[in-house]
């Protein structure tokens, strides 16, 4: 089965401190995981995918294959960064599996 | 990125009535859409996949004689909830994919439907 689990439903930090937002996974293929991000009555939309290798708004989130994580990390939070965060994965249908989500607050 | 909306964006319906909601593609062919509903404070769910052109594939747990689900074309999906109950009551959002990149997915506004 798949299993996507974000064990923190809500992150608080101050403004300039670094992040990290839990995604860990269960499948027995070989996935694709994504972070979205949905904004105070926005829309959900992608934040980053580990295949692109990229970094997003400061964000950064690496595939450990080994702990079959993939946490969300950025060095300094901005108040603008509070959202939902949702960490989904992908199977080898393009089905895809959303954690339940994590609320960060970043406080000034 | 590429625009899904959905219409929509809000209903309230008597009990037993059928409610549809539209989930189209703007700027892109979409041969993939998926629904979701979310409930408060939770994840989404999938409830199912639709395929331009074929039968929808609904997951495990999801009536397919209560949500009925129509990819007519390749910008539009439709989600009808029949003879709706109280209990139909939540937030239903819909995605597309697999016209732009691939296994990337672009998602609707969502819709809220209040069942009274």
């Amino acid at each position: 089965a798949q299993r996507v689990t974000q064990p923190e439903k809500l992150l608080s930090v101050f403004k300039g401190a670094p992040v990290e937002l839990k995604c860990n996974y269960s499948y027995s293929g070989s996935p694709e995981l994504f972070w979205y991000v949905q904004y105070s009555r926005q829309r959900l939309q992608l934040l980053l995918r580990h295949i692109s290798r990229e970094s997003i708004k400061g964000f950064t989130a690496d595939l450990n294959k080994g702990e079959t994580s993939f946490h969300l990390k950025k060095p300094f939070a901005q108040e603008e960064d509070s959202a939902m965060y949702y960490c989904a994965l992908a199977d080898n249908f393009n089905k895809f599996y959303f954690g339940s989500g994590t609320k960060l607050n970043v406080k000034p | 990125g590429a625009v899904v909306s959905q219409h929509p964006s809000r209903v309230i319906c008597k009990s037993g009535t059928s409610v549809k909601i539209e989930c189209r593609s703007l700027d892109f062919q979409a041969t993939t859409m998926f629904w979701y509903r979310q409930f408060p404070k939770k994840s989404l769910m999938l409830m199912a996949t639709s395929n331009e052109g074929s039968k929808a594939t609904y997951e495990q747990g999801v009536e397919k004689d209560k949500f009925l689900i129509n990819h007519a074309s390749l910008t539009l999906s439709t989600l009808t909830v029949t003879s709706a109950h109280p209990e139909d009551s939540s937030f239903y959002i819909c995605s597309a994919g697999g016209g732009v990149s691939y296994n990337e997915q672009f998602f609707g506004p969502g819709t809220r439907l209040t069942v009274l």
